[in-house]
Formats: structure tokens, sequence, C-alpha cells
């Protein structure tokens, strides 16, 4: 079965990084692109961004391009988003999910709760 | 970016009965390919968001037929037949026609 498997949750100083990972399972890993999505809590959703993992295309929203960096890794299945000097405003949930553009995100993982505070 | 305005906010309503969400885009989200890309999806608390619906009446895998989705262009319409506890949380629409993919902002299915 379809598994995206997120790490755990992440606390962080001001001005800190974070680097977090999606481990997919049960699909061919290089036929899907892989999004993240932001939710802040009580909050709508987000679309950070999004790399192909085949072709190792990348496509960033506006919003988050000075602030996610985004990485694949074939040949263990595993996405991974790296967010850089954080601020209160990037407490939040991050989500990964799959996609076949421009069909809708089907999948997505359990959700990195990233803290941060002094 | 394609704003798209969900309502009501909130919606009460008592096990058995039906609701209806309705959801608005700033802009017709046909594709060029001649599909329209409006996506449903229900998130309950502490969970990940799940789809239900995609292009605009498809039910997802698993998905009860107790779900319809309807619409074109721009308005859109989410109905739950026979409302169960299992169906409470929040809905959100989501369009992913155009870059970058947009949601509206949630509404909450609550018991009244």
């Amino acid at each position: 079965q379809v598994q995206l498997q997120q790490s755990g949750a992440e606390l962080a100083r001001p001005g800190a990084s974070v680097k977090m990972s999606c481990k997919a399972s049960g699909f061919t890993f290089t036929t899907y692109t892989m999004h993240w999505v932001k939710q802040r809590p009580g909050q709508g959703l987000d679309w950070i961004g999004y790399i192909n993992p085949s072709s190792g295309f990348i496509n960033y929203n506006q919003k988050f391009k000075d602030k996610a960096t985004l990485t694949a890794d074939k040949s263990s299945s595993t996405a991974y988003m790296q967010l850089s000097s954080l601020t209160s405003e990037d407490s939040a949930v991050y989500y990964c999910t799959r996609r076949i553009n421009p069909d809708a995100m089907d999948y997505w993982g359990q959700g990195t709760s990233v803290t941060v505070s002094s | 970016d394609v704003v798209m305005t969900q309502t009501p906010l909130s919606l009460p309503v008592s096990l058995g009965d039906q609701a209806s969400i309705s959801c608005r885009s700033s802009q017709s989200l046909v594709h060029s390919n001649g599909n329209t890309y409006l996506h449903w999806y229900l998130q309950k608390p502490g969970q990940s968001p799940k789809l239900l619906i995609y292009k605009i009446s498809k039910r997802f895998s698993g998905v009860p037929d107790r779900f319809s989705g309807s619409g074109s262009g721009t308005d859109f319409t989410l109905k739950i037949n026979r409302v169960e506890a299992e169906d409470l949380g929040v809905y959100f629409c989501s369009q992913s026609t155009h870059v970058p993919p947009t949601f509206g902002g949630g509404t909450k299915l609550e018991i009244k």
C-alpha cells in the first residue's frame, strides 16, 4: 500500500535550519512528483513546491523560494525539504504528498511539526 | 494565484442530514487539456488531509458513494448524503489547474 513516512517533530531556534524527510513506499517513486505543503495551526494549506525525482526538476512557489530547498534520493525513495533562516512564521506542520501533474495530490504523509522558539 | 473561496466556514449538521459545501475560484479551472482539476479533501483532527473527490466528481479509492461532487468553470459543490460521525472534520477544496496549486480556507463540518 502507498505510504509516505515523514520524519519526527523538530524544535529549532530562530535563524537555524531544519531538514525533514519523506520516505515513500508501495509505489514507483520516480513515477510521481513529490510535493510539500505547509499548514499553520488552525490555518489552511499552502503549497511550497515540488521535485520530480526522475528528472531532478524543481518548482517552487515564489513565496517559499528563499525558504525551502527540495531534494530527492532515488536510491532510497526519499524526498527531503530543508527550511532555512527559521522564524516563528515557519512554525507549522509540513506535509509531503505525491502527485502526477496536474492531477490531485492523492496520498499525504502524516506531517512533520516544526516549532521555532528561542 | 487562484483564490479558492469556500462557504460556509462552519456547517453544523445532525447525523443523517445532507450537507452541502460550496467552493468558488477566482478564475476558470478548465485546463488547456479540457479537464477541470478541482478536488476535495477531508482533514480529521490530528490527521493529514485525505483525498475524497478529484476532477470535480470522481470519488477516490475507498470513498463512500455518500460523497458527490459537481460544478463547472468557477463554481463547485461537495454534497454529503446521510452524514455519519466519521465525516466530521474540515473539508478543503483545491485546484491544480493553475500553478501554484491552491486551497480553500476550509469548512468545518460539526455536530449541531
